[in-house]
């Protein structure tokens, strides 16, 4: 079946500093989907990419679909506490359901 | 307007007891999802319903657990003869479906705690 793996598992940055997270389907994706989950609280939906190549930002976040859409990233620039959290990717493939990633927790620290 | 809600919010049980898990979803919302999340894990997906067929039931992880969708809304899971490895957060999400409205609410939670 379809698998969602997001890379890495967990980054500890201090303020400021830049974040990444990467997502990697093993099957093509028709669109993809960000979604963060502060700790204690239940997953938000942040965006979703349709479009091959597709950048799209809010503020400091950059979200990317690859050429292939088998892969997306979001970037968050100059991070902030406000960012501390656990970040999902979540895509479909053929089949009709949407499968999350295995999430990218975020620490900043001051 | 109204979320997806979940109760209980917390369930506290002994082993081998069973319990049920319900869901409100968003109303109009033809998909609904359940997930499981274990603390500082990633979400599980359990069962998906769409609509009028048949549920996606890949995901359950033994013949304990069951979930119903009646009426297209309310949905409930099910766990029989509980074990202390269920205790988990049980989360569920609702969305308008396919054709591109997709994105997934979810409601608070139920945490499960199997004694």
């Amino acid at each position: 079946g379809q698998q969602v793996m997001q890379i890495p598992q967990y980054q500890h940055v201090q303020e400021g500093e830049d974040f990444t997270t990467y997502c990697n389907s093993s099957t093509t994706l028709s669109n993809i989907q960000w979604y963060k989950q502060r700790p204690g609280g239940h997953p938000v939906f942040l965006i979703q990419l349709v479009k091959s190549g597709e950048v799209k930002k809010q503020k400091r976040l950059t979200f990317q679909f690859g050429e292939a859409k088998k892969n997306s990233s979001l970037h968050i620039t100059a991070t902030q506490t406000t960012d501390v959290g656990t970040y999902f990717c979540a895509g479909r493939g053929t089949a009709s359901k949407l499968t999350f990633g295995t999430g990218t927790r975020l620490q900043v620290t001051l | 307007g109204a979320g997806v809600s979940q109760s209980p919010s917390n369930k506290v049980t002994e082993k081998g007891k069973d319990v049920e898990l319900r869901c409100d979803p968003i109303s109009g919302h033809t998909a609904l999802y359940w997930y499981r999340q274990s603390l500082g894990q990633g979400l599980e997906f359990l069962i998906y319903f769409q609509g009028n067929s048949a549920p996606d039931k890949s995901g359950l992880p033994s013949d304990r657990f069951s979930a119903e969708r009646t009426g297209g809304s309310v949905s409930t899971l099910t766990i029989q003869r509980t074990q202390q490895e269920d205790s988990a957060v049980y989360l569920c999400a609702s969305s308008l479906g396919v054709g591109g409205k997709e994105t997934q609410y979810f409601g608070p939670g139920t945490r499960l705690l199997v004694l």
